[in-house]
């Protein structure tokens, strides 16, 4: 597509459930990243996938955070047992590689309620 | 430890009263600055990279400048339609970003 696509726009869910955030990456980009934006906070990096290589899960604040990139394209975000201050905006990004001419294109985000 | 700060927080602005959004950083090997713009429910926009110190790039009103150790945003005659949140990050292997300016322009 033209741009980064993630879905659903808005999710509200209960304390305890898991939820999944989908993005769907621009078409011939190899890396794709995921930030959280909290309110008034900047945006904090969870994980990057860069092609076939490992993915980086450092900034995944805990164990209930993954996220799986398949056929080197879409990629979903899993919240395992949401607690309320997983409340954010859950960004996702693509660029064509790693390099830092390469800028980076963000989707308009998923605004993830907790309540 | 790697990091960006932005200052001021927030600014007002009459239309046409010119500023300047300042991001300072402390990172080790930066290879790169970016500047983003992020209106309320969207993601954040492109609008430039800065690689070395002393390099300078426009964009209409706006005038990205880059020192060793901050980056300048600087507005010459701002539009209500300017007003946005300003963003800066560094590149290392991923995107560092600072907590952003939230610009109100008012007619």
């Amino acid at each position: 597509g033209a741009g980064v696509s993630q879905s659903p726009s808005n999710k509200v869910t209960e304390k305890g459930k898991d939820v999944e955030l989908r993005c769907d990456p621009i078409s011939g980009h190899t890396a794709l990243y995921w930030y959280r934006q909290s309110l008034g906070q900047g945006l904090e990096f969870l994980i990057y996938f860069q092609g076939n290589s490992a993915p980086d899960k450092s900034g995944l604040p805990s164990d209930r955070f993954s996220a799986e990139r398949t056929g080197g394209s879409v990629s979903t975000l899993t919240i395992q047992r949401t607690q309320q201050e997983d409340s954010a905006v859950y960004l996702c990004a693509s660029s064509l590689g790693q390099a830092v001419n390469y800028g980076y294109t963000f989707g308009s985000g998923t605004r993830l309620t907790v309540v | 430890e790697d990091q960006v700060t932005q200052s001021p927080e927030a600014l007002r602005l009459q239309e046409g009263e010119s500023s300047s959004l300042n991001c300072s950083y402390t990172v080790s090997g930066l290879r790169g600055l970016f500047w983003y713009r992020q209106d309320p429910g969207k993601g954040p926009e492109f609008l430039f990279t800065l690689y070395s110190a002393g390099e300078e790039k426009e964009k209409e009103r706006l005038k990205a400048t880059l020192t060793k150790k901050e980056s300048f945003l600087h507005i010459t005659a701002p539009k209500p339609e300017d007003s946005a949140t300003y963003l800066c990050a560094v590149q290392l292997d991923k995107l560092i970003f600072g907590t952003g300016t939230r610009l109100q322009v008012f007619p």
